[in-house]
This record gives structure tokens, sequence and C-alpha cells, in this order.
């Protein structure tokens, strides 16, 4: 069965400072990949995916992720944060072999940038 | 175009009341998804529907129903409400298949006392 893990709950981080949001996942297939961000009081939305082809996949507000089949990981990342970034993100994975799309989504991990 | 939209955004219900919540998407998207957000569990799926007339469970369909009698609406239904399903409440839809996006709605938050 598909499972993510987030492994950190909560990430603080100075204004301008460097971040990664860890995401690894469990499946016996091959699996696409999602980050979604929650800002306070809204829905989830898109942040990038990976479906195939380079495994470093660039999305929007300069965050990009690296796909390592090798570790199942999807990991998130920003050169420089700012305080708009404090948000929930959440990692998301779906099987590539299924016949509908169901995504388990993992537990979320908060970011919160200090000024 | 207005995306995702639930109603309502907030309600509070007594344990055994029954209500409603609605979904409505104008992309003409055949998926649609109803999700519970739970601190430290991210979102579960409760049921889904890959088009108008269909419905099916997802990981936490106890307790809760469905209908997709309009492609454009999905409503999500409790019978008898208990404190268990105070929650956070997302639909969302998407074009279908394992690759795509689902765009969410801005939640609805339930207490049930």
């Amino acid at each position: 069965a598909q499972s993510v893990t987030q492994l950190d709950s909560q990430v603080p981080v100075f204004e301008e400072a460097p971040v990664e949001l860890r995401c690894n996942y469990s499946s016996s297939v091959s699996v696409y990949l999602f980050w979604y961000v929650q800002y306070p009081n809204q829905g989830l939305q898109l942040l990038l995916k990976y479906l195939s082809g380079s495994t470093l996949v660039k999305g929007i507000n300069g965050f990009e992720a690296e796909f390592n089949k090798s570790q199942t990981s999807f990991h998130l990342r920003k050169p420089s944060v700012h305080i708009s970034d404090t948000a929930e993100y959440f990692c998301a994975v779906s099987d590539r072999g299924t016949s509908y799309d169901k995504v388990i989504f993992g537990p979320g991990t908060s970011l919160s940038v200090i000024p | 175009n207005a995306g995702v939209t639930q109603t309502p955004k907030f309600r509070v219900l007594k344990t055994g009341q029954s209500m409603t919540l609605l979904c409505a998407q104008d992309m003409n998207h055949e998926y649609m998804y109803w999700y519970r957000q739970d601190p430290g569990m991210g979102l579960r799926l409760i049921h889904y529907s890959v088009g108008e007339g269909t419905t099916a469970k997802g990981e936490v369909p106890d307790g809760y129903n469905v209908s997709r009698l309009k492609k454009q609406n999905f409503l999500l239904g409790l019978e008898s409400a208990a404190p268990s399903q105070t929650s956070v409440y997302f639909c969302a839809s998407s074009l279908g298949g394992p690759y795509n996006e689902q765009f969410f709605g801005p939640g609805t938050r339930l207490t049930v006392l």
C-alpha cells in the first residue's frame, strides 16, 4: 500500500534563508508525485508535480523539487524564502497504474517564515 | 471562473443532527472528491465520483453519504452527526487520471457538539 511521510511537522526559518521540506513515499509501483500548498484559511493549490523526465521539477513561487527514485524521496526546496511562503505544505503520491486517480496525501509540514 | 466553491463555510451541529455540504465546480471536470482534514493526518478521502451519477467510497466513508446528480455539483451528507466528524471538509475536482492536479475549494469548518 502507498504511504507518504513528511518527517518534519513544523519548520521555522528566517526570511531570505533557504529551506528544504522532506517527503518520502512507499509504493510497489511507479508513481506520480505532487506538492501542494495551503495558505491560512484556504484550500490546497498545486505547487509542482513530477510525471516523468527530468528529476528536477520547477514550480510556482520559486519552489523546486527533486525526485530520487532510489531513495523514494521528493524533497521540496527554495533558495530564499519570503514571509508570504508561510503556509502548510503537503506532499502527495498517486500510482501510475491505477484505473482511478486516488491521491495519497502526507500529513503536512507547517512552514513558518520569521522576519 | 469561480473554480470550486463550497457551501457553507462554517457550521455547528449538535450530535445526531443532519446536514448537507454542497460543492460546485465550473471547470467541467469529470472527477470530484470529498476530503476531511484533521491535524497531523493530512487529507483523507471520504468519497469520490468519476462522473455524473456515479459515486465511490474512499478511505473513510463511514457516517457519510454523497450524491452527484449534476456534473457540476457533489453533495456530502451527514445523516447523524457525531463529535468524531468535527473536521475541516474540502471538496476538489479534476479532469481525471492519476497525473492531473486536483483543484480545491476553500473548505467547510464543521463542529459537532
